[in-house]
Formats: structure tokens, sequence, C-alpha cells
């Protein structure tokens, strides 16, 4: 299948530092990219999908302002975590479909565990 | 929207036995439900996926069957190995007119013995 790259795949803050996660699509291009978030033992959460070229679009009850999303190029989508705090410890993940592939099939990337001390 | 539940959230089972895991949606308009492996710390993995166009898909010890009738679809493992051992999430998608949007089951955590 499509191979997805996030990286970092686990970092470590201070509490009101930013902190950028990227995710790449290596052998195909994603013009929409999303990004989830999953607490312990729970399923995943979609928190904003990330579209090429223009504004993100954001879950309910996600804030725009505290989760910056970038998608600057079609294989290059970047999520910024502003002002971290220790609720925003979680693990995120991002996905990005391979239109190539199918339209349907969503592949994700292998997550970054984020740490806010 | 769509409403995806998963059973059971917890399954147990000795290697070489099967396994099986059940989704029931509640979007008539989902055609499409992929299976998701997640190893601890990882990503989730596609391992298979079927169409509403489609019974039943098989790839080699892990199947999947959908009856759209009643909503629900199911993963089948034959022959369990400890490497199955992870955490499985089942998904529905209602297809382009809504972006092709997933969403997730809770998921089942399977353990295999040894």
């Amino acid at each position: 299948g499509a191979v997805v790259s996030q990286h970092p795949s686990r970092v470590i803050c201070k509490s009101g530092t930013s902190v950028k996660i990227e995710c790449r699509s290596l052998d195909f291009q994603a013009t929409t990219m999303f990004w989830y978030r999953q607490f312990p033992k729970q399923s995943l959460m979609l928190m904003a999908t990330s579209n090429e070229g223009s504004k993100a679009t954001y879950e309910q009850g996600v804030e725009k302002d505290k989760f910056l999303i970038n998608h600057a190029s079609l294989t290059l989508s970047t999520l910024t975590v502003t002002s971290a705090h220790p609720e925003d410890s979680s693990f995120y993940i991002c996905s990005a479909r391979d239109l190539g592939s199918g339209r349907e099939k969503l592949f994700f990337g292998s997550g970054t565990q984020l740490s806010v001390l | 929207g769509e409403n995806v539940e998963q059973h059971p959230s917890t399954l147990s089972v000795q290697e070489g036995d099967s396994a099986v895991i059940k989704c029931t949606y509640s979007d008539s308009a989902s055609n499409y439900f992929p299976w998701y492996k997640q190893e601890l710390g990882k990503g989730p993995q596609l391992i298979i996926d079927i169409r509403s166009n489609v019974g039943e898909k098989k790839d080699q010890r892990i199947a999947v069957t959908l009856n759209k009738t009643a909503k629900h679809f199911s993963l089948h493992i034959t022959e369990t190995q400890p490497e199955d051992s992870a955490v499985y999430f089942c998904a529905a998608s209602p297809g382009r007119n809504a972006g092709n949007m997933l969403t997730f089951g809770g998921g089942t955590r399977l353990m295999v013995k040894p």
C-alpha cells in the first residue's frame, strides 16, 4: 500500500511551547490529508481535514487556533500544537488518500506521541 | 451522521483458533468498509476492505463479510498467530457524497495466547 511518513514519532515538550508534526505522502500525491487524535485505549477521533492550497476544515470542538494545519504541497501537511499544555498530551496520527489506489483507501502515518510536561 | 459500533471490545483466543470481530453501522448510504490493525505505539494499518457491491472478500487468513440488509460486517481471522495480537478497528464510509469520510468503530483488542 501507499506510504505515509510522520515525524517525529515521539516528542516531549514543556508547557507553553509549540510543537510541529509533519506528515508526508512518500510515493503518491495527496490533495487531502486527515489529522486524528487518539487517547489510550480509545478509537481515533478526527480533528481536521487538511486540503492542499486551502484552509483546513476542523471538526466541532477542535480549536483551529490551537491546532494549526498547513498543507502547502501535495505531499506535505503539518500540524502545529501551539502553546501546548498537559491536556494536549496524546497520540496524533495523520492519514492520506492515495487516489491511485482507489479513492476510498486511507493510509495512516506511524503516529506521534506528544507528552507535555 | 454515521455511527459504527464494534464488538467485542476485547477478545482472547488460543493460537490456532479463529477470531471474529463484528461491526454494525447506521447509515444505509455507506458503501466502503475497511479494517485496520493497530499495534502498540503505531499508526493503523489497512489490512482488508470491502465495498458494498461485494458480500465477502478473503485475503489468506483474513476475510470480511458484509450484510447490507442488516447493516453489519465482520472480520474473520483464521489460524490465529501471536503476531495477530493488536487492536483492530472497523470503519464505514458513505462514499464521495460525504467526502469519503471514515467513521471508526471503538476498536477490539485481540490477544492471541501461544
